[in-house]
């Protein structure tokens, strides 16, 4: 079975610019998170799809924003950039349920600059 | 919000010595617990996980130990060998609550 799939695995943009991201879960998983990586702040939620639905959100500006297709797979956006959001951005999926094992995909590195 | 608490940020012990990382954290309605580890460059990998009904688990050479009373669990690794060397990750869930919060991470390098 596949894993988590995420592109691109590299970015560049400057700032002011908007960025999209991909996901493709594993297959027959309905859930999508999105963690931002960084040095400073370790792994940090921003927000969690389920069947096209936003269920949980983390503690991140409007400029985030995500959404999931009805074959599960999910796309993150980030609009405006700003310096700081250089990170890596991991996608995980799970079959949705109550503690379900998060599985991660690679990742895509953002650097802003 | 849940705060979860890892400690050491860096380990390092001789190979075959055991390594144990310690994590606590604040929400009482937390029940699920995973550790993950990172190599360079690579995703985070689940390695092994304990529910809040379960005091202990292990796999192989790693096991995990939950105390739900203190608030802590502890990831152990025993008979280290140079590629357990990495990133370790704990975490919590809370019941309905579908996100992990993470500790900040422990980098445990395993000398030969």
């Amino acid at each position: 079975k596949a894993g988590v799939t995420q592109t691109p695995r590299y970015l560049i943009k400057t700032r002011g610019q908007q960025v999209t991201l991909s996901c493709s879960p594993i297959s027959g998983h309905r859930s999508v998170s999105w963690y931002q990586q960084t040095p400073g702040q370790g792994l940090q939620f921003l927000f969690e799809y389920f069947s096209e639905t936003q269920r949980n959100k983390g503690n991140f500006p409007g400029r985030f924003s995500g959404r999931q297709f009805s074959n599960s797979r999910s796309e993150m956006n980030v609009s405006t950039l700003e310096l700081g959001d250089s990170a890596l951005y991991l996608c995980a999926s799970s079959g949705g349920g109550v503690n379900e094992k998060l599985f991660f995909g690679s990742g895509t590195q953002l650097s802003v600059l | 919000g849940e705060n979860v608490e890892q400690h050491p940020s860096t380990l390092s012990v001789q190979e075959g010595d055991s390594a144990v990382i310690k994590c606590t954290y604040s929400d009482s309605a937390s029940n699920y617990f995973p550790w993950y580890k990172q190599e360079l460059g690579k995703r985070p990998q689940l390695i092994i996980d304990i529910r809040s009904n379960v005091g202990e688990k292990k796999d192989q050479r790693i096991a995990v130990t939950l105390n739900k009373t203190a608030k802590h669990f502890s990831l152990h690794i025993t008979e280290t060998q140079p590629e357990d060397s990495a990133v370790y990750f704990c975490a919590v869930q809370s019941q309905g609550a579908q996100k992990l919060v993470f500790g900040q991470g422990t980098r445990l390098t395993i000398n030969p």
